[in-house]
């Protein structure tokens, strides 16, 4: 049971434009969400996390917008950079309990 | 130490022999998971331990695989009778506090049993 989905496995951004990333939820009990970035051979890195009784949350060149009646959240780069090329993770928890992680999508920044 | 630490970085081992996996967490931080990644899948919870105790164990895949976190610091993931099928990565993560907040993940130990 996938109680967090990331259904894009991939994704390819020109350098410069916007990268939208997006991430569905199952369960209503989450209330805490976030945002994970990853490079080969390295642990997750945490990017930027959003509460439940936000529906935006910024951080520089990040954005995360929650949308909890569509159990939906999206992270958006702007401007997109080389540098962000990597797995980004989606990942939720409920009631302060453990973090339940997506599958990934791997961005790619074309230059 | 700035980071969470896990040794060792890749372990290469036989079907059948025991494996431990060792995680030095974020000075300070008082919560600490473990985590397994397998190729093309998120990372997927095994064990929280909330100071020496573990709070939540209702990840580990069976009795294979245990857990240890004695001081409150250091903690070691063992498993036994390793498979082909534990092959993944093993990540060990942080928080200063509860659970379900931010977590700050190590690089990971890297299992191949053959």
């Amino acid at each position: 049971d996938q109680q967090v989905k990331q259904n894009s496995p991939s994704l390819s951004v020109q350098e410069g434009r916007i990268s939208i990333l997006n991430c569905d939820y199952t369960n209503s009990m989450f209330d805490y969400f976030l945002w994970y970035k990853k490079y080969p051979a390295e642990g997750p890195t945490f990017l930027i996390s959003i509460s439940s009784i936000k529906d935006k949350n910024e951080d520089g060149r990040f954005t995360v917008f929650l949308n909890k009646s569509a159990k939906h959240l999206s992270l958006h780069i702007v401007p997109s950079q080389p540098g962000d090329s990597a797995v980004y993770f989606c990942a939720a928890s409920a009631n302060g309990e453990k973090l339940t992680f997506g599958t990934g999508t791997r961005l790619t920044i074309i230059p | 130490g700035a980071g969470v630490s896990q040794t060792p970085s890749n372990k290469v081992t036989e079907k059948g022999k025991y494996v431990e996996l060792r995680c030095d967490p974020i000075s300070g931080h008082t919560a600490l998971y473990w985590y397994r990644q397998s190729l093309g899948q998120g990372p997927e919870f095994l064990i929280y331990f909330q100071g020496t105790g573990a709070a939540d164990d209702s990840g580990l895949p069976n009795d294979r695989f245990f857990a240890v976190r004695p001081e409150g610091s250091v903690s070691t993931l063992k498993i036994q009778r390793t498979e082909r099928g534990d092959s993944a990565v093993y990540l060990c993560a942080s928080s200063p506090g509860a659970s379900g907040n931010t977590i700050y993940f190590g690089e990971g130990s890297w299992l191949t049993v053959v």
